[in-house]
C-alpha cells in the first residue's frame, strides 16, 4: 500500500515567519511530488512541483526533495494570513499507473 | 480562475434521482480524472482517462458511470446514489499521464443526497 504522510497540524506560525511543512512517502519508485494548496470549501491548486533532488524555489515557495530518506517538504517564507490553507503533499511514479496519491494534508494558520 | 470548469457547482439529488456532472478543458491536456472528496479528507481518485479511453476505475461502485465524449469533455453520470456519496466532486485534467505531470483541478461540484 503507497502511502503519503503528512502532519495534520495545525500549524501556527505568526506572520512574516517561515512555514515548513513536512511529508514523508513509502513508494520509492516515486518520481514526481507535488504540493497544493486547498482553501476551506475551494479545490487544490498546484503550488510547486519538484521531480529532482535538491530544492526548487518559486517565490516565497521553496519545495525540497530528498530521496534517498524519501521526504519532501515545503517552505513558505514571509508567510501572510492569506496562507492560511490546508497543504495537500501528493507522490506520484510510474509503479501503479497514472495515481497522484495525496497526503492527508497540514493545516496552516498564519497569525496577523 | 481555473481552467478547468465544472458544472454544476452544487447539486442536490435525491436517492432515486439520475443526474450528471459536467467538466470541460480547452488546455489540450489528454489526461482526465474524477476525484471525490469528504470534509478534512484528501482527494480520493475515482476515475482516470488517458487519451479518452478509462485506464483507471479504482472500484468505484456501478452507480458512478464516468464518460468522455471527447479529449475536451468529461462527465459523471450519477444514479440511485446513497447519503454517503455526498461529497465534493472534483475534476482534474494533466498534459498525459505518462509522465504523471501536474493534475490541475476544477472548481468542484458539492453533492448533496437526500
Amino acid at each position: 500500500q503507497k502511502e503519503v504522510e503528512q502532519n495534520s497540524g495545525p500549524l501556527s506560525v505568526p506572520e512574516g515567519a517561515i512555514a515548513s511543512l513536512n511529508c514523508t512517502y513509502s513508494d520509492r519508485g516515486s518520481q514526481s511530488f507535488f504540493w497544493y494548496r486547498q482553501y476551506s470549501g475551494k479545490s487544490p491548486e498546484l503550488i510547486m512541483f519538484i521531480y529532482s533532488n535538491g530544492d526548487k524555489e518559486d517565490g516565497r515557495f521553496t519545495a525540497q526533495l530528498n530521496k534517498a530518506s524519501q521526504y519532501v517538504s515545503l517552505l513558505i517564507r514571509d508567510s501572510q494570513p492569506s496562507d492560511s490553507a490546508t497543504y495537500l503533499c501528493a507522490v506520484g511514479g510510474n509503479t501503479g499507473g497514472f495515481k497522484t496519491i495525496f497526503g492527508a494534508g497540514t493545516r496552516l494558520f498564519v497569525k496577523a | 480562475d481555473t481552467e478547468v470548469t465544472q458544472t454544476p457547482k452544487h447539486l442536490v439529488m435525491g436517492m432515486t434521482n439520475k443526474k450528471s456532472l459536467k467538466c470541460e478543458q480547452h488546455m489540450g491536456h489528454r489526461a482526465m480524472y474524477w476525484y471525490k472528496q469528504k470534509a478534512k479528507k484528501p482527494p480520493e481518485l475515482m476515475f482516470v482517462y488517458s487519451y479518452e479511453k478509462l485506464s483507471i476505475n479504482e472500484s468505484v461502485p456501478s452507480r458512478f458511470s464516468p464518460e468522455c465524449p471527447n479529449s475536451s469533455l468529461l462527465n459523471l453520470h450519477l444514479h440511485a446514489l446513497q447519503p454517503e456519496d455526498s461529497a465534493l466532486y472534483l475534476c482534474a485534467s494533466s498534459q498525459r499521464t505518462e509522465t504523471n505531470s501536474p493534475l490541475h483541478f476544477g472548481n468542484g461540484t458539492r453533492l448533496t443526497v437526500t
